[in-house]
């Protein structure tokens, strides 16, 4: 399986500065034919199921605010929240979904 | 968007089984992938597999093989998941999670988890 690996573990940020979580896949995640890289980002806050902020990488899904972005391609990978706010509080992970499913082992991110 | 309802909390002994329930209501129930999704105390998500909604085909993980299964309804709009024979390790929240699948490579891939189920949680002790 692939093997999904997330850095930092946790990540502790002021109001309003910028958050950087970085994730990196055993093996490329671009598939050639579309050249889509088969990521996604979740957003999970205590207790409650996860929430998909990204997919294919960069792709916001409908309703995530903008401050939220995905970066990167191959094996390497950056989640971006531009100007963190107190809702922000929660632990992200990330999934791949080409081979055929694998999660990192997550990033808490803390004000 | 397809809202997910699952079953409630159940407490089993070791070496009982429970079955546990995901309903969806709303557009795109056909043409998906139902994902089950594992989180153990304190712990990460670990896919369990997933079963494609227009044909009943069930996907397992490895390590996710043998005691468990998923199966559907699709009258119901239901999907299901298994375990039998439990141990205390089995204690979990489970979730579904609905999403879109692709045919690439040799066959059919579930993609990214859209719509989430608010968890399930299953304790297993004596």
């Amino acid at each position: 399986d692939i093997v999904m690996t997330q850095s930092p573990d946790s990540l502790a940020v002021s109001l309003g500065e910028r958050a950087t979580i970085n994730c990196k896949s055993s093996q490329s995640l671009l598939y050639n034919s579309n050249n889509k890289n088969y990521l996604a980002w979740y957003q999970q806050k205590p207790g409650q199921p996860p929430k998909l902020l990204i997919y294919w990488a960069s792709t916001r899904q409908s309703g995530v605010p903008d401050r939220f972005s995905g970066s990167g391609s191959g094996t390497d990978f950056t989640l971006t929240i531009s100007s963190l706010q107190a809702e922000d509080v929660a632990v992200y992970y990330c999934q791949q979904y080409y081979d055929p499913l694998t999660f990192g082992q997550g990033t808490r991110v803390e004000i | 968007q397809v809202q997910l309802v699952q079953s409630g909390s159940e407490l089993k002994k070791p070496g009982a089984s429970v079955k546990v329930s995901c309903k969806a209501s709303g557009n795109s129930f056909s043409n998906s992938a139902m994902n089950w999704v594992r989180q153990a105390p304190g712990q990460g998500l670990e896919w369990m597999g997933w079963i494609d909604t227009d044909t009943g085909n069930p996907t397992y993980a490895q390590g996710f093989t043998g005691r468990f299964m998923f199966s559907l309804d699709t009258s119901l709009r239901t999907t299901y998941l298994q375990i039998s024979s439990l141990n205390p390790d089995d204690t979990a929240i489970y979730y579904c999670a609905r999403g879109g699948r692709g045919l690439y490579k040799s066959g059919w891939y579930p993609y990214q988890f859209d719509d989430w189920g608010q968890g399930t949680l299953v304790t297993v002790s004596s």
